[in-house]
């Protein structure tokens, strides 16, 4: 399968608070993209790694990349109730018909 | 203003009549996709195109159909054979199959009555 598993499903922090999810795959991969649902909208692209990078910023974002434990994580610092919304991780397959999949997502609240 | 548009937003169907979603790109994408999510659950893929005039069926596709004449275009067709077709749909673009990231439109919820 080509998806990500994010760990956990739920997460449930207090604004200010640093939020870390986590995604682990089984395919080697040419990159992974991490993806923000706010309810009822679509996703938005948050930030991509490639295989031969190992961590990766944006603005209070922090991705990090294993590829020998086939696994990401991400960490938004100083969270704010705004970043309330699920997280999904998008690993990319480097050949065939490789596609975009997603599995269930983290849902996190950032309570006030 | 680019970007990547669905329609309608809400959309009611009655039992046995087939209905088309659109998704419609001006980002000059190659790849599409469509995604059925139910409440709580995540993406599932319906079916996919890496480019004009091919497309792939994704892990649910029974039940939907789509073509992709136009570069710009990928209809999703929800038809009777779909059984539980209520949910919210998405449709997504990305410039090529593995290296860009995706955009998203807004969604199509449908509702059978």
């Amino acid at each position: 399968s080509q998806q990500g598993e994010e760990d956990p499903q739920a997460l449930s922090i207090q604004e200010g608070e640093n939020a870390t999810m986590n995604c682990s795959y089984k395919t080697s991969i040419n990159n992974l993209q991490w993806y923000r649902q706010n309810s009822g909208r679509g996703l938005v692209h948050l930030i991509l790694i490639r295989s031969n990078e190992r961590e990766k910023h944006s603005g209070r974002l922090r991705v990090t990349l294993d590829t020998s434990k086939k696994s990401s994580s991400l960490l938004i610092t100083a969270s704010r109730a705004a970043d309330t919304a699920s997280y999904f991780c998008a690993p990319r397959m480097n050949s065939g018909y490789s596609t975009l999949t997603f599995g269930k997502g983290t849902m996190l609240l950032v309570s006030p | 203003d680019g970007g990547i548009t669905q329609s309608p937003k809400y959309l009611f169907r009655k039992e046995g009549q087939n209905v088309t979603l659109s998704c419609e790109q001006n980002l000059n994408h190659d790849a599409m996709y469509w995604y059925r999510q139910d409440p709580g659950q995540g993406l599932r893929l319906i079916y996919y195109s890496q480019i004009v005039n091919d497309f792939q069926k994704g892990d649910i596709a029974e039940g939907y159909s789509v073509s992709r004449e136009k570069k710009e275009s990928f209809p999703l067709t929800v038809t009777s054979a779909q059984k539980n077709p209520t949910a919210f749909y998405l449709c997504a673009s990305s410039m090529d199959r593995v290296r860009t990231e995706a955009f998203f439109g807004q969604g199509t919820r449908l509702t059978v009555v």
